[in-house]
């Protein structure tokens, strides 16, 4: 199947620092993204669709000044948490649909996961 | 939007029994039912999927079935092993394009006893 990369698995911060996340498609071209939030022991909240060459769609409630996303080539999106407080603490998994090649459309595949600790 | 409920959301078994997670939708217009499997601290894996033309699809010792009638799918895992123990979700495909969004389910902890 294909294969989704995000960087850093781990990253720990001071409250009001940044931290930017990769997610990166290595076998196959994703014109869109997705950017998911998830809580302990809860199930995965979509934070916003990534869109290559454009601006991200960001889901209600979620600052897009908070989590700066870019899509700058077909391969690769950031989602960049600014400013980080505590409150930001979570686990973050990025998502990619396979399009065209050996691998099947609609077929989401998803990262490892970035878990962010801030203190 | 969409609302996808998932039951139950812990499951025990012993091994070598079977496991049914079954999850409700609400959007007729969904047609693509993923399931994932998610080990603690990584991201979800897709373990098994159906579209809407289909009712039924097996892989192994994992099937999924839908009814699209009543708006439900189900996940059944026969003859489970320790290493079946994960967190499952169900999901659903909103958006009606290729590259519509996932709506997840609650989440089902199973755990399957040695």
């Amino acid at each position: 199947g294909a294969v989704v990369s995000q960087h850093p698995s781990w990253v720990i911060c001071k409250s009001g620092t940044s931290v930017k996340i990769e997610c990166r498609s290595l076998d196959f071209q994703a014109t869109t993204m997705f950017w998911y939030r998830q809580f302990p022991k809860q199930s995965l909240m979509l934070m916003a669709t990534s869109n290559e060459g454009s601006k991200a769609t960001y889901e209600q409630g979620v600052e897009k000044d908070k989590f700066l996303i870019n899509h700058a080539s077909l391969t690769l999106s950031t989602l960049t948490v600014t400013s980080a407080h505590p409150e930001d603490s979570s686990f973050y998994i990025c998502s990619a649909p396979a399009f065209g090649g050996l691998v099947a459309k609609n077929i989401q595949y998803f990262g490892a996961g970035t878990r962010l600790s801030v203190l | 939007g969409e609302n996808v409920e998932q039951h139950p959301s812990t499951l025990s078994v012993q091994e070598g029994d079977s496991a049914v997670i079954k999850c409700t939708y609400s959007d007729s217009a969904s047609n693509y039912f993923p399931w994932y499997k998610q080990e603690l601290g990584k991201g979800p894996q897709l373990i098994i999927d159906i579209r809407s033309n289909v009712g039924e699809k097996k892989d192994q010792r994992i099937a999924v079935t839908l009814n699209k009638t009543a708006k439900h799918f189900s996940l059944h895992i026969t003859e489970t092993q320790p290493e079946d123990s994960a967190v499952y979700f169900c999901a659903v495909l909103t958006g009606g394009t290729s590259y519509g969004k996932l709506t997840f389910g609650q989440g089902t902890i199973l755990t399957v006893h040695p």
